[in-house]
Protein backbone atom coordinates (compact mmCIF):
# COMPACT_ATOMS: atom_id res chain seq x y z
CA UNK A 1 0.00 0.00 0.00
CA UNK A 2 1.80 3.19 -0.93
CA UNK A 3 1.00 5.95 1.22
CA UNK A 4 1.77 8.71 -1.31
CA UNK A 5 1.60 7.73 -4.49
CA UNK A 6 2.79 9.81 -7.70
CA UNK A 7 2.30 9.38 -11.51
CA UNK A 8 3.99 8.88 -13.82
CA UNK A 9 7.23 8.42 -12.65
CA UNK A 10 8.73 9.82 -15.67
CA UNK A 11 7.81 12.51 -17.84
CA UNK A 12 9.86 13.46 -20.99
CA UNK A 13 8.06 16.20 -23.21
CA UNK A 14 8.73 18.83 -25.98
CA UNK A 15 8.84 22.28 -24.88
CA UNK A 16 5.65 24.54 -25.27
CA UNK A 17 3.17 21.06 -24.14
CA UNK A 18 1.10 20.81 -21.50
CA UNK A 19 1.40 18.14 -19.14
CA UNK A 20 0.05 16.97 -15.57
CA UNK A 21 1.15 15.61 -13.02
CA UNK A 22 -1.06 13.55 -10.45
CA UNK A 23 -0.73 12.65 -6.90
CA UNK A 24 -3.22 10.69 -3.93
CA UNK A 25 -2.44 9.73 -0.74
CA UNK A 26 -4.27 7.03 1.12
CA UNK A 27 -3.16 8.62 4.69
CA UNK A 28 -5.92 10.26 5.61
CA UNK A 29 -4.08 13.56 5.59
CA UNK A 30 -5.85 16.67 5.16
CA UNK A 31 -3.24 19.05 3.71
CA UNK A 32 -0.73 17.83 0.11
CA UNK A 33 2.03 19.81 -0.94
CA UNK A 34 4.00 20.13 -4.37
CA UNK A 35 7.62 20.86 -4.09
CA UNK A 36 10.30 21.18 -6.66
CA UNK A 37 13.59 19.53 -6.80
CA UNK A 38 16.58 21.28 -8.90
CA UNK A 39 19.39 19.11 -10.21
CA UNK A 40 21.61 20.62 -7.11
CA UNK A 41 18.90 18.54 -5.37
CA UNK A 42 17.55 22.03 -4.09
CA UNK A 43 14.19 21.58 -2.31
CA UNK A 44 11.55 24.61 -2.66
CA UNK A 45 7.90 24.26 -1.85
CA UNK A 46 5.46 25.31 -4.63
CA UNK A 47 1.80 25.12 -3.26
CA UNK A 48 0.21 23.60 0.03
CA UNK A 49 -3.93 23.10 0.05
CA UNK A 50 -5.45 22.23 3.28
CA UNK A 51 -9.09 19.99 2.63
CA UNK A 52 -9.18 21.54 -0.79
CA UNK A 53 -8.29 24.72 -0.12
CA UNK A 54 -5.18 26.52 -1.58
CA UNK A 55 -3.23 27.75 1.60
CA UNK A 56 0.61 28.33 -0.08
CA UNK A 57 1.08 29.36 -2.86
CA UNK A 58 4.96 30.65 -3.23
CA UNK A 59 6.45 32.48 -6.48
CA UNK A 60 5.48 30.00 -9.17
CA UNK A 61 4.81 31.04 -12.52
CA UNK A 62 1.46 31.19 -13.15
CA UNK A 63 1.74 28.17 -16.03
CA UNK A 64 1.62 26.12 -12.85
CA UNK A 65 -1.97 25.44 -11.90
CA UNK A 66 -2.41 22.89 -8.83
CA UNK A 67 -6.12 21.06 -8.65
CA UNK A 68 -7.13 19.38 -5.55
CA UNK A 69 -10.41 17.48 -6.69
CA UNK A 70 -11.14 15.69 -2.80
CA UNK A 71 -8.30 16.24 0.08
CA UNK A 72 -6.86 13.07 -0.54
CA UNK A 73 -5.68 14.04 -4.24
CA UNK A 74 -3.42 17.11 -5.35
CA UNK A 75 -3.05 17.47 -9.30
CA UNK A 76 -0.25 19.48 -10.68
CA UNK A 77 -0.54 21.12 -14.44
CA UNK A 78 1.87 22.67 -16.34
CA UNK A 79 1.26 24.67 -19.63
CA UNK A 80 3.56 25.93 -22.07
CA UNK A 81 6.20 23.88 -20.96
CA UNK A 82 10.06 25.29 -20.56
CA UNK A 83 13.29 23.82 -20.52
CA UNK A 84 13.82 25.42 -16.92
CA UNK A 85 11.17 23.34 -15.63
CA UNK A 86 13.20 20.13 -15.85
CA UNK A 87 13.13 19.37 -12.46
CA UNK A 88 11.92 16.44 -10.07
CA UNK A 89 8.62 17.48 -8.57
CA UNK A 90 7.35 15.53 -5.43
CA UNK A 91 3.96 15.71 -3.75
CA UNK A 92 3.75 15.31 -0.20
CA UNK A 93 0.99 15.08 2.72
CA UNK A 94 0.74 15.76 6.25
CA UNK A 95 -1.88 16.29 9.13
CA UNK A 96 -1.52 20.22 9.40
CA UNK A 97 -2.24 19.87 13.18
CA UNK A 98 0.28 16.78 13.67
CA UNK A 99 3.33 18.68 11.28
CA UNK A 100 5.63 19.62 14.39
CA UNK A 101 5.64 16.04 15.55
CA UNK A 102 5.34 14.00 12.45
CA UNK A 103 6.84 16.00 9.54
CA UNK A 104 5.02 15.47 5.94
CA UNK A 105 4.89 12.19 3.94
CA UNK A 106 6.64 11.92 0.63
CA UNK A 107 6.08 10.49 -3.03
CA UNK A 108 8.69 8.76 -4.52
CA UNK A 109 8.70 11.78 -7.15
CA UNK A 110 8.25 12.63 -11.04
CA UNK A 111 11.20 13.35 -12.74
CA UNK A 112 9.81 15.95 -15.28
CA UNK A 113 12.24 16.61 -18.56
CA UNK A 114 11.25 19.31 -21.16
CA UNK A 115 13.87 18.91 -24.52
CA UNK B 1 12.64 34.26 8.08
CA UNK B 2 13.00 30.48 9.45
CA UNK B 3 15.86 28.98 7.33
CA UNK B 4 18.28 25.86 7.43
CA UNK B 5 22.04 25.49 6.33
CA UNK B 6 23.95 22.46 6.29
CA UNK B 7 27.33 21.74 5.19
CA UNK B 8 27.99 20.87 2.17
CA UNK B 9 29.07 17.71 0.07
CA UNK B 10 29.91 15.35 -0.77
CA UNK B 11 30.83 14.16 1.99
CA UNK B 12 33.37 10.75 1.11
CA UNK B 13 33.67 8.22 3.61
CA UNK B 14 35.23 4.55 3.82
CA UNK B 15 33.20 1.68 5.20
CA UNK B 16 32.79 1.95 9.26
CA UNK B 17 33.62 5.68 9.40
CA UNK B 18 32.22 8.04 11.25
CA UNK B 19 29.71 10.79 10.23
CA UNK B 20 28.87 13.82 11.07
CA UNK B 21 26.92 16.34 8.81
CA UNK B 22 26.40 19.87 10.79
CA UNK B 23 22.95 21.65 10.44
CA UNK B 24 22.24 24.95 12.16
CA UNK B 25 18.98 26.61 11.98
CA UNK B 26 17.40 30.00 11.93
CA UNK B 27 13.90 30.82 13.88
CA UNK B 28 11.57 32.27 15.36
CA UNK B 29 10.80 30.50 18.66
CA UNK B 30 11.73 27.24 18.56
CA UNK B 31 10.83 24.68 16.15
CA UNK B 32 10.22 20.92 14.93
CA UNK B 33 13.84 19.85 13.18
CA UNK B 34 14.14 17.03 10.85
CA UNK B 35 16.44 15.10 9.21
CA UNK B 36 14.97 13.70 5.99
CA UNK B 37 16.83 11.05 3.60
CA UNK B 38 16.82 10.57 -0.22
CA UNK B 39 18.02 7.52 -1.35
CA UNK B 40 19.32 7.18 -5.16
CA UNK B 41 16.25 7.66 -7.06
CA UNK B 42 14.12 7.59 -4.79
CA UNK B 43 12.05 10.03 -2.69
CA UNK B 44 12.89 11.32 1.06
CA UNK B 45 12.07 9.53 4.06
CA UNK B 46 11.71 10.69 7.08
CA UNK B 47 15.32 9.65 8.92
CA UNK B 48 14.86 11.70 12.72
CA UNK B 49 12.80 14.09 14.26
CA UNK B 50 13.15 15.98 17.50
CA UNK B 51 10.04 18.59 18.88
CA UNK B 52 11.69 20.61 21.55
CA UNK B 53 15.88 21.37 22.87
CA UNK B 54 17.46 18.79 24.16
CA UNK B 55 15.62 15.91 22.59
CA UNK B 56 17.39 13.33 20.99
CA UNK B 57 15.98 11.47 17.61
CA UNK B 58 17.65 8.15 16.40
CA UNK B 59 16.67 6.10 14.08
CA UNK B 60 19.02 3.44 12.27
CA UNK B 61 22.25 3.67 13.95
CA UNK B 62 21.52 7.85 13.42
CA UNK B 63 21.08 9.93 15.99
CA UNK B 64 20.69 14.19 16.50
CA UNK B 65 20.30 16.22 19.37
CA UNK B 66 18.22 19.81 19.03
CA UNK B 67 20.73 22.06 20.75
CA UNK B 68 18.89 25.29 21.66
CA UNK B 69 21.76 27.28 22.60
CA UNK B 70 24.45 26.61 19.63
CA UNK B 71 20.62 26.37 16.88
CA UNK B 72 22.23 23.03 15.86
CA UNK B 73 20.77 19.48 15.26
CA UNK B 74 24.02 18.09 13.69
CA UNK B 75 23.11 14.48 12.25
CA UNK B 76 26.16 11.52 13.17
CA UNK B 77 26.41 7.82 12.63
CA UNK B 78 29.03 6.02 14.37
CA UNK B 79 29.55 3.66 11.68
CA UNK B 80 28.57 4.10 8.50
CA UNK B 81 27.92 0.92 5.30
CA UNK B 82 27.89 1.91 1.92
CA UNK B 83 23.94 1.25 1.77
CA UNK B 84 23.76 4.86 3.49
CA UNK B 85 25.17 6.73 0.78
CA UNK B 86 21.88 9.02 0.15
CA UNK B 87 21.50 12.90 0.14
CA UNK B 88 20.88 13.85 3.67
CA UNK B 89 18.30 16.91 4.30
CA UNK B 90 18.22 19.00 7.64
CA UNK B 91 14.62 20.74 7.69
CA UNK B 92 12.34 22.66 10.16
CA UNK B 93 8.49 23.48 10.25
CA UNK B 94 8.64 27.13 10.60
CA UNK B 95 5.81 28.84 12.09
CA UNK B 96 3.23 28.84 8.97
CA UNK B 97 3.67 24.57 8.93
CA UNK B 98 6.38 25.04 6.11
CA UNK B 99 8.75 22.06 6.26
CA UNK B 100 11.83 24.08 5.05
CA UNK B 101 15.07 22.10 3.70
CA UNK B 102 18.43 23.02 3.95
CA UNK B 103 19.95 22.32 0.43
CA UNK B 104 21.19 18.79 1.24
CA UNK B 105 24.56 16.94 1.92
CA UNK B 106 25.37 13.97 -0.42
CA UNK B 107 27.18 10.82 1.19
CA UNK B 108 29.42 8.20 -0.16
CA UNK B 109 30.13 5.32 1.79
CA UNK B 110 33.06 3.32 -0.27
CA UNK B 111 34.18 -0.39 0.70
Amino acid sequence: DTAVSQTPKYLVTQMGNDKSIKCEQNLGHDTMYWYKQDSKKFLKIMFSYNNKELIINETVPNRFSPKSPDKAHLNLHINSLELGDSAVYFCASAMADRVEYYGYTFGSGTRLTVV
Amino acid sequence: GDSVTQMEGPVTLSEEAFLTINCTYTATGYPSLFWYVQYPGEGLQLLLKATKADDKGSNKGFEATYRKETTSFHLEKGSVQVSDSAVYFCALIDSWGKLQFGAGTQVVVTP
